[in-house]
């Protein structure tokens, strides 16, 4: 069964600073990997997804990076802002699977201080 | 935009109760979700469905059912909610390999 984990649990970071999410999951036959923010209270937002053929995708400060064979991904965030203050969590979708069905790791909870 | 709504944010019912939570999405969306949320559990799938009157068991589906009759409309059921039942509900819709998109939850309490 697969299994995701995230590493930090939680991470708190003045503004300005670079840093890396990590995400690992045991079963490297993934279809793709999708990362997500959540903000307290509310639903997840889609920030990038990653097909299982690519290394990384990019979106603004973004930058996520896949390496399927060591089960992980890195969500790196650049010059970090109090606005990016969320959890984010990351998902992986089998390869078998035909539907869409994610299996989630826990989550790091981010805060950067002004 | 993708929009999905689910009908309310704070539901308070009490144990035994019949417990229905409704999720609409307006993209035509094929594929529907629902998850449930706890701290330390993560998010865990109750139920998915692939198209109307379609439906899957996810990781925990005990004590749930679904109900889909429209492409737009996914609904949960608790048939006797109990409260180990409390927790936030999500409800997630997405078109083929796009990536889910979800509502702002659902925060069910049984007593």
């Amino acid at each position: 069964k697969q299994e995701v984990t995230q590493i930090p649990a939680a991470l708190s970071v003045p503004e300005g600073e670079n840093l890396v999410l990590n995400c690992s999951f045991t079963d490297s036959a993934i279809y793709n990997l999708q990362w997500f923010r959540q903000d307290p209270g509310k639903g997840l937002t889609s920030l990038l997804l990653i097909q299982s053929s690519q290394r990384e995708q990019t979106s603004g400060r973004l930058n996520a990076s896949l390496d399927k064979s060591s089960g992980r991904s890195t969500l790196y965030i650049a010059a970090s802002q109090p606005g990016d203050s969320a959890t984010y969590l990351c998902a992986v979708r089998p390869f078998w699977n035909a539907g869409n069905m994610l299996t989630f790791g826990g989550g790091t909870r981010l805060m950067v201080k002004p | 935009d993708v929009k999905v709504t689910q009908s309310s944010r704070y539901l308070v019912k009490r144990t035994g109760e019949k417990v229905f939570l409704e999720c609409v999405q307006d993209m035509d969306h094929e594929n529907m979700f629902w998850y449930r949320q706890d701290p330390g559990l993560g998010l865990r799938l109750i139920y998915f469905s692939y198209d109307v009157k379609m439906k899957e068991k996810g990781d925990i589906p005990e004590g749930y059912s679904v109900s889909r009759e429209k492409k737009e409309r996914f609904s949960l059921i608790l048939e006797s909610a109990s409260t180990n039942q409390t927790s936030m509900y999500l409800c997630a819709s997405s078109l083929g390999d796009s990536p889910l998109h979800f509502g702002n939850g659902t925060r069910l309490t049984v007593t």
